[in-house]
């Protein structure tokens, strides 16, 4: 079974900040994905990383495999930008569901 | 707005009753996933239906079920109802057959058991 760790559980930062939020796996995994969940408890998803990195906006996200980690990564944070940030593994082999971490609570301070 | 619906927003019942949530997916997504998050297990994967078919199966109790239905919409059956289930249901869907792929989340159904 896969473990997923994220880090820190808790990030208060402030307005324009680079922020960084860490997630590692236990076992090789197919597909690495980012979601966000706001305080209305609704949740988004931002990345699915197999390799390397993408880029949304002021959203990056890179995966190194051998090491079984992965960043998100907001630039230029924004109050907006506050909520849950959580990594889910997709461990693959007919395993068919996302393994969560815990998830990141993110608040930027105006 | 991610295009998948839930219903009901908010249930609230007692101990040993059954509920049943109701899942549509995004116009033509074939799969649909159940998850569930409560404040001390985080999201878990419940299960997984594609075009009608189960999948794949998480961590989903005996006491609780699920169906997808020829209309793609699907029902996740929650029976004898414990404290313990109090907790965010969502249900997420995408295209094809594998939760490798992006996944569309609905707005969630919060169940409270008192």
């Amino acid at each position: 079974k896969n473990e997923v760790e994220q880090s820190p559980q808790n990030l208060t930062a402030q307005e324009g900040e680079f922020i960084t939020i860490n997630c590692s796996y236990s076992v090789g995994i197919s597909a690495l994905h980012w979601l966000q969940q706001h305080p209305g408890g609704g949740i988004v998803s931002l990345f699915m990383l197999s390799s390397g990195k993408k880029k949304h906006g002021r959203l990056i996200a890179t995966i190194n495999i051998q090491e079984k980690h992965s960043s998100l990564h907001i630039t230029a944070s924004h109050p907006r930008d506050s909520a849950v940030y959580i990594c889910a593994a997709h461990s693959g082999g007919g395993a068919d569901g996302l393994t969560f971490g815990k998830g990141t609570h993110l608040i930027i301070q105006p | 707005d991610s295009g998948v619906t839930q219903t009901p927003k908010h249930l609230i019942t007692a101990t040993g009753q059954r509920v049943t949530l109701r899942c549509s997916p995004r116009s033509g997504d074939l799969s649909v996933y159940w998850y569930q998050q409560s404040l001390d297990q985080g999201l878990q994967f419940l299960i997984q239906y594609y075009n009608g078919e189960e999948r794949a199966k998480g961590n989903i109790l005996e006491r609780f079920s699920a169906q997808q239905f020829p209309d793609l919409h699907s029902e996740l059956n929650l029976s004898s109802l414990e404290l313990g289930d109090s907790a965010l249901y969502f249900c997420a869907s995408n295209r094809g057959t594998s939760g490798r792929d992006t996944q569309y989340f609905g707005p969630g159904t919060r169940l409270t058991v008192l």
